[in-house]
């Protein structure tokens, strides 16, 4: 079946780098995503990465896929105060299909 | 960007009471548009996929008489809970999707059931 695996909780000090790691079970899963959610706000999508790549990077954003472990990460470099949120990963079939959710990883940025 | 907006943001009704939540694309059409529940601490649960003009899709044990969906126009999904319980209380967010394009996600309705 369809299954996001991801921890729930990360703390980060303001200016390192936050590596947020997912695994799935779906292996044809095609695309994968990963979103924010800030405090009573919806979903904003960050980025997403087609399964026929390895990487992405788009800004401070890195996204890293092993398809073979069926395991995604999200770094994220410099880490700032605004990062503070819930980071959602998500996979689907197609960009048309429905996408299933992991149950979000709390980042924490300690000063 | 695409935006999408629900109303109300807040809710709170008494049991035995329905509430309807509206789910608005403003500035594209959307033919589909999806219903996603989120309890504490928890993903999102998808519960129906609506798409305009025609009947909505439901997951898997979700109870279609208990939440009405529906998608009348290309830019208005609407979500009625029926006879809301204290276990309906939740965070109901709605996406929409300007095919063949990605999801844009309303920012939820956090309903309380007293």
């Amino acid at each position: 079946g369809e299954d996001v695996e991801q921890s729930l909780f990360l703390s980060v000090r303001e200016g390192d780098s936050s590596v947020i790691n997912c695994t799935y079970t779906d292996s044809s899963s095609t695309y994968l995503y990963w979103y924010k959610q800030e405090p009573g706000a919806g979903l904003q999508l960050l980025t997403y990465i087609f399964s026929n790549m390895d990487m992405k990077q788009d800004q401070r954003l890195t996204v890293l896929l092993n398809k073979k472990d069926k395991h995604l990460s999200l770094r994220i470099a410099d880490t700032q105060t605004g990062d503070s949120a819930i980071y959602f990963c998500a996979e689907s079939m197609n960009r048309d299909d429905k996408i299933i959710f992991g149950k979000g990883t709390r980042l924490h940025i300690l000063p | 960007g695409a935006v999408v907006s629900q109303h109300p943001s807040r809710v709170i009704c008494k049991s035995g009471t329905s509430v309807k939540i509206e789910c608005r694309s403003l500035d594209f059409q959307a033919t589909t548009m999806f219903w996603y529940r989120q309890f504490p601490k928890q993903s999102l649960m998808l519960m129906a996929t609506s798409n305009e003009g025609s009947k909505a899709t439901y997951e898997q044990g979700v109870e279609k008489d208990k939440f009405l969906i529906n998608h009348a126009s290309l830019t208005l999904s609407t979500l009625t809970v029926t006879s809301a319980h204290p276990e309906d209380s939740s965070f109901y967010i709605c996406s929409a999707r300007p095919a063949p394009n990605e999801q844009f996600f309303g920012p939820g309705t956090r309903l309380t059931v007293l």
